[in-house]
């Protein structure tokens, strides 16, 4: 089965920098997207970006970006000019693009953006 | 355009009840997926639903079921509720196969 795991539980970040939160995948197949996910305190999870495999260049939707890297599995997110508002849990998703394609979500990353 | 509407927002049960929570996906999108979300186990997909059809399903006991009508509303029944089903019930719907999903707000199961 496919997994992702974020290894930061918690991830800090002064208003007006940039942060980078990380998320490996393990799966066998070649064809998938990727997303990151935003929850803010008031829970509705939002979609922040996409990535599709066969894409190689990388995501991008204003200040957030991806690094999209897919011999290693990595799929880290980049948060520029950090502000009040990106405090959230950002989750990383996978979904295969094969059948059986549920998504498959990590425990997500807790961004506490400092004033 | 509304989005993905699920009611109620908070619900009290006691062990051994049965539950139903209802899910409308936004206009035009015919996958509805259903997420369970607990603060130790994160979000765990329960099954996910295609023109009334189950596509998918989760590693959740037979306690956990749903259903999809035909215009696309969802509905998921927990029954014989137990302390550890208290959580955060997601719904998620989009368009195709492969579109990102919107969600709902949710709905807070407690289990007395």
């Amino acid at each position: 089965a496919q997994t992702v795991t974020q290894s930061q539980p918690e991830m800090s970040v002064q208003e007006a920098e940039t942060v980078t939160l990380s998320c490996t995948y393990d799966t066998s197949e070649s064809d998938y997207y990727l997303f990151w996910y935003k929850q803010p305190p008031s829970r509705q999870m939002i979609l922040v970006i996409r990535q599709e495999a066969y894409k190689q260049q990388n995501a991008t939707e204003n200040r957030f970006s991806v690094n999209f890297q897919k011999a290693a599995k990595s799929f880290s997110l980049k948060i520029s000019d950090s502000q009040l508002g990106d405090a959230a849990m950002y989750f990383c998703a996978y979904r295969s693009a094969g059948t059986g394609n549920q998504f498959y979500f990590g425990t997500g990353t807790s961004l506490t953006v400092i004033p | 355009k509304a989005g993905v509407t699920q009611t109620p927002r908070y619900l009290i049960k006691t062990r051994g009840q049965q539950v139903t929570l209802s899910c409308s996906p936004i206009s035009g999108h015919r996958s509805v997926s259903w997420y369970q979300q607990t603060p130790g186990q994160g979000l765990q997909f329960l099954f996910e639903y295609f023109s009334e059809t189950q596509r998918n399903k989760g590693n959740f006991p037979g306690r956990f079921s749903g259903r999809q009508f035909s215009n696309s509303r969802s509905e998921m029944n927990v029954s014989t509720l137990e302390l550890g089903d208290s959580a955060l019930y997601l719904c998620a719907s989009s368009f195709g196969q492969w579109g990102p999903q919107h969600f709902g707000d949710g709905t807070r199961l407690s289990i007395l």
